[in-house]
């Protein structure tokens, strides 16, 4: 079983919909959630990241994590077709010396205007 | 504005033949990554180094291995290609100790045949 699960899609919504992507994980260890976002031939880049249980807003997007059940969650509100890329999921426990992070394979989005 | 670049976009090489992956960045980061990306498997790490002249095992380092003589570069060294090398190749920086997240460059697309 692999430390850290994400469905690869393909996911394709309307634009305006409301988008829900999810991880699982199976490390208790991981205190660090990170949600990527990776356009076509391009490097991932760091979307929005959280510590330990709890809810983050930055504009359209809201990062979720439940650690009792092991499940964090990216929500993306009035999506747009500029939101069309491979999000990826990434955690890593708490900092000390170095960090390593574990990522998820990855859920492709396509939002059709 | 963070920047890692890497040498090549696209590579293509025979096997046998050995390959150097150059990754450069200009923020003065600590530590740096090569990863491999394969569809299904997701990111996963090769060698990291966390300073000049220092490096460290990933969970995938057969084949490969690394040099970092200056801050700012890191190396990787495919000794031997073979098919299975076939990959997107990604380089990443952090900023050091305890840094999460992780600044990736575009990408280098290397297919052996």
């Amino acid at each position: 079983q692999k430390e850290v699960e994400q469905d690869p899609g393909p996911l394709s919504v309307p634009e305006g919909a409301i988008v829900s992507l999810n991880c699982t994980y199976s490390n208790s260890a991981f205190q660090y959630f990170m949600w990527y976002r990776q356009y076509s031939r391009k490097g991932p880049e760091l979307l929005m990241y959280t510590y330990s249980s709890g809810n983050k807003e930055d504009g359209r997007f809201t990062a979720q994590v439940d650690k009792s059940s092991k499940y964090i969650s990216l929500f993306i509100r009035d999506s747009q077709p500029s939101d069309s890329a491979t999000y990826l999921c990434a955690m890593s426990p708490d900092p000390g010396g170095y960090q390593k992070v574990t990522f998820g394979t990855g859920t492709k989005l396509q939002v059709i205007p | 504005d963070v920047k890692v670049t890497q040498s090549s976009r696209y590579l293509v090489k025979r096997t046998g033949e050995k390959v150097f992956l150059e990754c450069v960045q200009d923020m003065d980061h600590e530590n740096m990554f090569w990863y491999r990306q394969d569809p299904g498997l997701g990111l996963r790490l090769i060698y990291f180094s966390y300073d000049v002249k220092m490096k460290e095992k990933g969970d995938i380092p057969e084949g490969y291995s690394v040099s970092r003589e200056k801050k700012e570069r890191f190396s990787l060294i495919l000794e031997s290609a073979s098919t299975n090398q076939t990959s997107m190749y990604l380089c990443a920086s952090s900023l050091g100790s305890g840094s999460y997240e992780q600044y990736f460059g575009p990408g280098t697309r290397l297919t052996v045949t």
